[in-house]
């Protein structure tokens, strides 16, 4: 069974605090992503990564970095949180086969006060 | 702007009632998807269409990719309370990144 884990459900965390967000796939993924989803925004890609020590900018990069040191774990890092970051954020992963199909994490809700 | 418009942004019908969503874009997708999400979690894929005119059925879902692979359309019929939760769907273009629709937030009155 398909299996996208994301280390907190929900976090809080101040203005200015740097905030690491993980996620863990077991399925040897090549692929990794981390979106943000806002009312009425539907979901944003944030970063992308397509190999180990890989990454490509997505939608809305800025004030945010990413890590992938081990193909099943991508690290989505907010540098210095503010409260425009405050938002639900899903990893996802895919294969490289024609499909492409993306599974995704339960979801971390963050909240910058 | 949106590069996948999906409509209508909310609905509420009647239990047994038929409903269809629509997702358009004027750029074309190599493949795209279909996903629900339940409150609190995450999206969860029903169906991948990947060739132009592409029609896939799961139960009472009916998926339709256009032919020109720049639309898609979710059909329900005889809607359940328990289809009440938010449809997504997902463009993939030639660089293997994904475009979002914005939603349709489903609610089926018993």
């Amino acid at each position: 069974d398909v299996k996208v884990t994301q280390s907190s459900r929900y976090l809080v965390k101040r203005t200015g605090e740097k905030v690491f967000l993980e996620c863990v796939q077991d399925m040897d993924h090549e692929n990794m992503f981390w979106y943000r989803q806002d009312p009425g925004l539907g979901l944003r890609l944030i970063y992308f990564s397509y190999d180990v020590k890989m990454k490509e900018k997505g939608d809305i990069p800025e004030g945010y970095s990413v890590s992938r040191e081990k193909k099943e774990r991508f690290s989505l890092i907010l540098e210095s949180a503010s409260t425009n970051q405050t938002s639900m954020y899903l990893c996802a992963s895919s294969d490289g086969t024609d499909a492409y199909e993306q599974y995704f994490g339960p979801g971390t809700r963050l909240t910058v006060t | 702007t949106q590069l996948l418009e999906q409509s209508p942004q909310f609905l509420s019908i009647q239990e047994g009632e038929n409903l269809t969503v629509y997702c358009n874009s004027s750029s074309v997708f190599s493949s795209l998807q279909w996903y629900r999400q339940e409150p609190g979690e995450g999206p969860v894929l029903l169906v991948t269409v990947v060739t132009g005119g592409e029609v896939k059925k799961l139960k009472r879902l009916t998926f339709q990719f256009g032919d020109a692979r720049k639309d898609s359309s979710l059909h329900i019929t005889a809607a359940q309370p328990g289809d009440t939760v938010l449809y997504l769907c997902a463009g993939r273009d030639n660089f293997n990144k994904f475009y979002f629709g914005s939603g349709t937030k489903l609610n089926v009155k018993p």
